[in-house]
């Protein structure tokens, strides 16, 4: 199967700082989703990016799919964002993740 | 709209006893997947149904066996538990269309422990 690495796997902000979390994925994928656990354990869909740009309020993301890719930009993070941030890619039907980026936002 | 419904949300089994997961969605996905998430890791996949009366093993499918029920309804038994099952299993569906996939919903997932 496809490997997915992210990266960092754990980062540590202060409340209103700005961050970058990266996903590489080791082949081709017609799909790439960035998903948000919360403390709660419930998986939150951020975005669904193939390819290209998208944004919504403080998030936005990137996916270059022909170098394999994806990151995606939080900024001005509140407390609320804390959690794990996974990344997972679709490759033949199935959807392979990542061991996410644990995020920690203090007050 | 409901999405993707587990249930139950939590369950304690002892070792060799068998349950079954139930996951339904109401989107009208072709496909779903259960996975299993493992404190502090990702999530693996175990089996999925790319449609109505297909389903193929994924990455740690040993123990478990699924059911296509029709379109809607995806479960997943364990036939004899053990405790390296303990785990929190989480159902998705996603609508798919010539090897494309669209984006995937998750359920709230089954905190299982085994005893």
């Amino acid at each position: 199967g496809i490997q997915v690495e992210q990266s960092p796997p754990d980062l540590i902000l202060q409340e209103g700082a700005n961050s970058t979390l990266r996903c590489n994925f080791s082949d081709s994928v017609n799909n790439l989703q960035w998903f948000h656990q919360n403390p709660w354990g419930q998986l939150i869909n951020l975005f669904y990016i193939p390819s290209g740009t998208k944004q919504n309020g403080r998030l936005s993301a990137t996916t270059v799919a022909t170098e394999r890719y994806s990151l995606l930009y939080i900024s001005s993070s509140q407390t609320t964002d804390s959690g794990v941030y996974f990344c997972a890619v679709v490759n033949f039907n199935k959807f392979y993740f990542g061991s996410g980026t644990k995020l920690n936002v203090k007050p | 709209n409901a999405g993707v419904t587990q249930t139950p949300k939590f369950q304690v089994l002892k070792t060799g006893q068998s349950m079954t997961l139930q996951c339904a969605q109401d989107m009208n996905h072709n496909s779903m997947y259960w996975y299993r998430q493992d404190p502090g890791m990702g999530l693996r996949l175990i089996y999925y149904s790319a449609s109505e009366g297909t389903t193929d093993k994924g990455e740690v499918p040993n123990g478990y066996n699924v059911s296509r029920l029709n379109k809607r309804e995806f479960s997943l038994r364990l036939e004899s538990a053990a405790p390296s099952q303990t785990s929190v299993y989480f159902c998705a569906s996603s609508e798919s269309f010539g090897g494309q996939n669209t984006e995937a919903f998750f359920g709230q997932g089954t905190r299982l422990t085994v005893v």
